[in-house]
């Protein structure tokens, strides 16, 4: 497996611009969650799903985000309109949740997404 | 909501020297993981730990989980270059409740 995968790499947008930024996680693995972080803010959890369903949004900054995950193999999170306190590096990890141990795996993270919001 | 703070914020310490960072959690952790981060980089797991009073090593780290699930730590004896980055803790709790990362350490060490 190629581990996790995020594209794009590298974004600049200008302030009012949608953005879109995709994640594929490990194959086999239930849950997904995307991170954000910064300097200031430290590594942010802003949502998680499990299998494909989203159990924790509460992380979500505002109403301008948005994530999906349309089936097992694909996740997307949104940011519309775009601002400049949106920049940062956002991070896309997998993991398994071992509902019988109430207990998540190692999760694997992606190499990140730098957004910059100009 | 759940809360997980590490001290110190930053730790600059001659190669060689020991080097230990704490994680301290505000609710009971039904587990607590350790990542590192390089600089530029992403978090990659180092170990979970899942058991009261649990202590695992890795070479020269060593990591530990308190008695009350509710702190943790990790240690590096003789620290190296290569060991140079941020270190994070991530707790989560039982059912569905999010994993929750640390403030992390920021680590430097001087050749």
């Amino acid at each position: 497996d190629a581990g996790v995968i995020q594209s794009p790499r590298h974004e600049v947008t200008e302030m009012g611009q949608e953005v879109t930024l995709r994640c594929k996680p490990i194959s086999g693995h239930n849950s997904l969650f995307w991170y954000r972080q910064t300097m200031m803010r430290g590594l942010e959890l802003l949502i998680y799903f499990n299998n494909n369903v989203p159990i924790d949004d509460s992380g979500m900054p505002e109403d301008r985000f948005s994530a999906k995950m349309p089936n097992a193999s694909f996740s997307t999170l949104k940011i519309q309109p775009s601002e400049p306190r949106d920049s940062a590096v956002y991070f896309c990890a997998s993991s398994w949740f071992r509902r019988g141990m109430s207990v998540f795996t190692e999760a694997f993270f992606g190499q990140g997404t730098r957004l910059t919001v100009v | 909501g759940q809360q997980v703070m590490q001290i110190p914020q930053y730790q600059h310490v001659q190669e060689g020297e020991d080097f230990t960072t704490y994680c301290n959690s505000s609710t009971t952790l039904s587990n607590i993981q350790w990542y590192k981060q390089r600089p530029g980089g992403h978090p990659v797991f180092l170990i979970q730990l899942v058991k009261s009073g649990e202590v695992k090593k890795q070479k020269r780290l060593t990591f530990q989980f308190g008695e009350a699930k509710k702190n943790s730590s990790l240690h590096i004896t003789a620290t190296q270059t290569t060991d140079v980055g941020t270190y994070f803790c991530a707790g989560s709790s039982g059912g569905y409740q999010k994993v929750t990362f640390g403030t992390g350490t920021k680590l430097q060490v001087i050749p």
